[in-house]
């Protein structure tokens, strides 16, 4: 079955610095991949996706960006504000099981 | 907006208990999750239903039961609380698309 992998699981940035989290899945079959953030005692909330027909997709200072060969997939922040400061999950959608597979979480910490 | 509610967000049960956990969304949707959630491990899939009266065990189903006698309504059951149970427990549903939506949260201590 697919399983995820998800690097750092602490990263610490300047506010204003960019931030980077980065994924691996092993089912080259996975064709959906999520992102979401779960700020402290919140319920996670999806703040972007991509589906494996797109190398790339953008939402103001978010984007994700998917490699199908490597099988990786990233999540890049830009212009970091205190309030990106949560944990973020990956996930990768295994199709035939209906369920995703999600990455163990990366503690995201914006230094003042 | 996708709604989705959880019946507490805080539980403290005593050991040996049985314990409903519920959990309803309002959005016709067809995929319902339960996960447990702990630090350090992320989120664990206990079980999931694909349709009414149809469930799936995920990767932790040891010591729960599920209930799915209506659409938007899926329930999760400890039949016996034990100490290691106390959790966070996280309802989902998923559209079409698959994106899922989560409930807030219960927060179950067993003592």
């Amino acid at each position: 079955g697919e399983n995820v992998e998800q690097h750092p699981s602490t990263l610490s940035v300047q506010e204003g610095d960019s931030a980077v989290i980065k994924c691996t899945y092993s089912d080259s079959a996975s064709n959906y991949f999520p992102w979401y953030k779960q700020e402290l005692g919140k319920r996670p909330q999806l703040i972007i996706d991509i589906r494996s027909n797109v190398g790339e997709k953008k939402d103001q200072r978010i984007a994700v960006t998917l490699n199908k060969t490597a099988k990786h997939f990233s999540l890049h922040i830009t212009e970091t504000q205190p309030e990106d400061s949560a944990v973020y999950f990956c996930a990768a959608f295994e199709g035939g099981n209906y369920q995703l597979i999600w990455g163990a979480g990366t503690k995201l910490i914006i230094k003042p | 907006d996708v709604k989705v509610t959880q019946s507490s967000r805080y539980l403290v049960k005593r050991t040996g208990e049985k314990v409903f956990l519920e959990c309803v969304q309002d959005m016709d949707h067809e995929n319902m999750f339960w996960y447990r959630q702990d630090p350090g491990l992320g989120l664990r899939l206990i079980y999931f239903s694909y349709d009414v009266k149809m469930k799936e065990k995920g990767d932790i189903p040891e010591g729960y039961s599920v209930s799915r006698e209506k659409k938007e309504r899926f329930s999760l059951i400890l039949e016996s609380a034990s100490t290691n149970q106390t959790s966070m427990y996280l309802c989902a549903s998923s559209d079409p698309d698959r994106k899922q939506y989560f409930g807030p949260g219960t927060r179950l201590t067993v003592t």
